[in-house]
Formats: structure tokens, sequence, C-alpha cells
């Protein structure tokens, strides 16, 4: 199977831009969530979609948003991008199931976001 | 709230010596944890977990981990080292009932001398 994919891999915006990256998840996976990554914060949850809705939600700004599609692959938009939202954006699949689910996520290689 | 900790930055072992990575976590009700490596400029891979059972888990490249719920512990460890080993190791928690958050610990840098 293939893994989880995403692009683009690198990117480098303005401050004040807005960025959409996505996310393809393993094939058969239902659950997508990402993750920020920075020096300063470490590893730190953005949100969890399934199903094409959103069911959990880490400590962000409204700037970061999301969405997932029908087939399961999952965009994440931040708009009015500030120098701190450089960073590695992780996404990571699994096949989801309920609230205690024993699941493994799997991880993509991540957008690196450059913030001028 | 739950969280985790792992009190080592960085940690230094020669090839073939056994190394541990240290990780303590805190949370309501029964934990489900994960370790991950991560080699520059890649994502995460997964290594193993612990969710019940046996309080030793094995997991990938050689690796096992020890789940210790009176000490809240999941030390992750390997008996012989190896110079690919080195890299940037996580270990993470999963409250039940939290969908698929994951609270991940600040990492610990393990570098494997020749």
């Amino acid at each position: 199977k293939a893994g989880v994919t995403q692009t683009p891999r690198y990117l480098i915006k303005t401050r004040g831009q807005q960025v959409t990256l996505s996310c393809s998840p393993i094939s058969g996976h239902r659950s997508v969530s990402w993750y920020q990554q920075t020096p300063g914060q470490g590893l730190q949850f953005l949100f969890e979609y399934f199903s094409e809705t959103q069911r959990n939600k880490g400590n962000f700004p409204g700037r970061f948003s999301g969405r997932q599609f029908s087939n399961s692959r999952s965009e994440m938009n931040v708009s009015t991008l500030e120098l701190g939202d450089s960073a590695l954006y992780l996404c990571a699949s699994s096949p989801g199931q309920g609230a205690s689910s024993t699941d493994t996520q799997y991880f993509g290689p991540g957008t690196r976001l450059t913030v001028l | 709230a739950q969280s985790v900790a792992q009190p080592e930055d960085q940690v230094n072992v020669a090839e073939g010596n056994p190394l541990t990575v240290k990780c303590t976590y805190s949370v309501s009700g029964n934990p489900y944890l994960f370790w991950y490596v991560q080699y520059p400029n890649r994502g995460l891979q997964f290594l193993l977990k612990y969710i019940t059972g046996d309080n030793l888990v094995k997991g990938s490249y050689g690796f096992e981990a020890e789940f210790n719920k009176s000490q809240t512990s999941f030390h992750l460890k390997k008996p012989s080292a190896l110079v690919s080993d080195s890299a940037l190791y996580f270990c993470a928690v999963r409250e039940a009932g939290g969908y698929n958050k994951l609270i991940f610990g600040a990492g610990t840098r393990l570098a494997v001398h020749p």
C-alpha cells in the first residue's frame, strides 16, 4: 500500500498570504489528523477529520482550518499567514473507528512552510 | 490534562551498547502509548504502541518498550544500538475517548557513536 502523501513538500509564502496544504491518506483510511511541528513548541495537534467531519480540534486560532473530501483526502488552510506559522505540517491517517480507537496513525513526510 | 515528558534532550550511546530513551506520562484513565522516530527532513515513523496486555512491547527495528503503570513510564529500549538508530525519538499518548489526538513529548535526540 502506498503511504500517506502530502503536497507540496516545500512552500514559501509572505506574511498576510494564505496557503492550502493537501494530504492523501493510506487507501482505506478514513481518519486524517494534522499536526504542526516547530522547534519551540514541538509537535502540536491541529485537528482531526473523519468521514468529512471535524471531530477533534487543538488550540489553534481560527486562521487554521481544514476539510475532508468524500475520498478521505484532506486539505488544511492557513489564512493571513504570520511569521510564527513557519513550521513542518504533518498529516497522519488511520482507519478511524471510534473515540477509543486503538489504531496506529501513520504520518506523511510533511510540508515545510516558510513564511517571510 | 494529559501530558508526556521526555526528560532527556539527548542520549549518547556507543554502537553495540544497550540504549534507553525515557518517557513518562500523565493521563486520566487507561493510556494508549506510542513511540515514533523521525529522521532528518522526514515525517514520523511508527515504532511500537502499548494498548493493553503484556507490559513489554516489541516493535520495529529491534526496539521494545516497557510499560510501568505505577511509575507512569513507557521507556524505549534496544539491546544493541546501531549508528543508523541516530534520530529524533518521540513518545506520545492518546487518551481513551480522545479519538486520534496524540499528545507528544518534546523529543529526545539519540546519537549513536561508532
